[in-house]
């Protein structure tokens, strides 16, 4: 099983819908969760990053947590064009150096 | 503004060469990353160093060397480059308390 999974998609998403995106992890006791955006042929960027169960809202973007099932999601609402990209889960596994590990990725598409 | 810098944006190399990825970052970050970046395979940790002359392998090290004398430059090394080195790599710090990742901007390395 790898640490961090997600769909590779691609999702579309009609502009001005909800796109759901989602990344479950293998390591219970991890803390630390990331969401990045990486355009076609850019580098990742921070969108957000949540450490608490529950929700965590940031204009457009929710990041949402549940420890206990292992999973953990991002709702961008009225979605955009400019949202295509490939969206990066990541996780902070406990203990060590705090070596972030990262998902695959899924390709969102949003078709205006 | 805070900066991770990769000394090329792309490389064409000769099989067989040795290759040097130079990063720089101005954070004052204790933990650098290489990753490299396939379609498909997502972002793939090569090394990392949590401090000066510190390293550790990561998921993927066959083929590779790290070499961190300062804190704010990490350097990988392809002792003998060959044609599945093909890739983008990134490099990536953050410090820490807060993992939030920094990123490169890349660098697009061609082994013909």
């Amino acid at each position: 099983q790898k640490e961090v999974e997600q769909n590779s998609g691609p999702l579309s998403v009609p502009e001005g819908a909800i796109a759901s995106l989602n990344c479950t992890y293998s390591d219970r006791g991890s803390q630390s969760f990331f969401w990045y955006r990486q355009y076609s042929g850019k580098s990742p960027e921070l969108i957000m990053f949540i450490y608490s169960n529950g929700d965590k809202e940031d204009g457009r973007f929710t990041a949402q947590l549940n420890k206990a099932s292992q999973y953990v999601s991002l709702l961008i609402r009225d979605s955009q064009p400019s949202d295509s990209a490939t969206y990066l889960c990541a996780v902070n596994p406990p203990g060590g150096y705090q070596k972030v590990t990262f998902g695959t990725g899924t390709k969102l598409q949003v078709i205006p | 503004d805070v900066k991770v810098t990769q000394s090329s944006r792309y490389l064409v190399k000769r099989t067989g060469e040795k290759v040097f990825l130079e990063c720089v970052q101005d954070m004052d970050h204790e933990n650098m990353f290489w990753y490299r970046q396939d379609p498909g395979l997502g972002l793939r940790l090569i090394y990392f160093s949590y401090d000066v002359k510190m390293k550790e392998k990561g998921d993927i090290p066959e083929g590779y060397s790290v070499s961190r004398e300062k804190k704010e430059r990490f350097s990988l090394i392809l002792e003998s480059a060959s044609t599945n080195q093909t890739s983008m790599y990134l490099c990536a710090s953050h410090g820490t308390l807060n993992t939030e990742a920094f990123f490169g901007q890349g660098t697009r390395l061609t082994v013909v």
